[in-house]
């Protein structure tokens, strides 16, 4: 049990244009989902903690308008990148944790090339 | 300034040798969890130390959290091809996000 959906597994998109990211908790609910980014050979950064219902909270340094999230049910979050820049390429990646308890469980991650 | 500083960054060793990796913090943290990190996917939790002076195994992976809860670390025996990875310590915040480690490249070479 405990698995995380994340599509597209990787995306090219054009320099100006928007790209939403999907993060699904397949098996379970999940109240609050994480975003993160990781560029190569980094650690992951928190960009944004996502909690159902209400407006996500983002780290300093993050543009809430840029990266937008939406956590519209349990099992669904998602992240659109709006106006992308070649800046934007990076290995994004989104985590859930169980309603209730429970450890963190990871989505595979969506590479994003902004060219 | 990271908050959880691992070191070595980069480790690349043949196989059957062993290693160790560390994760230090100036302050004293609750629990700690190693997370290992294959390219193109997410990372996958090893596991989670609580108390200070812990030691897990997990294979031929020992995991130790130092005394004073600030530090920790990961030593891997016989190291084999299929531990490449980036290694990862984390730490849980208030708002129960995680925060990673600077991270451990590991290579091992055949």
């Amino acid at each position: 049990g405990a698995v995380v959906s994340q599509h597209p597994s990787w995306v090219i998109c054009k320099s100006g244009t928007s790209v939403k990211i999907e993060c699904r908790s397949l098996d379970f609910q999940a109240t609050t989902m994480f975003w993160y980014r990781q560029f190569p050979k980094q650690s992951l950064m928190l960009m944004a903690t996502s909690n159902e219902g209400s407006k996500a909270t983002y780290e300093q340094g993050v543009e809430k308008d840029k990266f937008l999230i939406n956590h519209a049910s349990l099992t669904l979050s998602t992240l659109t990148v709006t106006s992308a820049h070649p800046e934007d390429s990076s290995f994004y990646i989104c985590s859930a944790i169980r309603q209730g308890a429970g450890g963190y469980t990871f989505g595979s991650g969506t590479r994003l090339t902004v060219v | 300034t990271q908050l959880l500083e691992q070191s070595p960054q980069f480790l690349s060793i043949q196989e059957g040798e062993n290693l160790t990796v560390y994760c230090n913090s100036s302050s004293v943290f609750s629990s700690l969890q190693w997370y290992r990190q294959e390219p193109g996917e997410g990372p996958v939790l090893l596991v989670t130390v609580v108390t200070g002076g812990e030691v897990k195994k997990l294979k031929r992976l020992t995991f130790q959290f130092g005394d004073a809860r600030k530090d920790s670390s990961l030593h891997i025996t016989a190291a084999q091809p299929g531990d490449t990875g980036l290694y990862l310590c984390a730490l849980s915040g208030s708002a129960r996000q995680l925060t990673f480690g600077s991270g451990t490249q590991l290579t091992v070479l055949p």
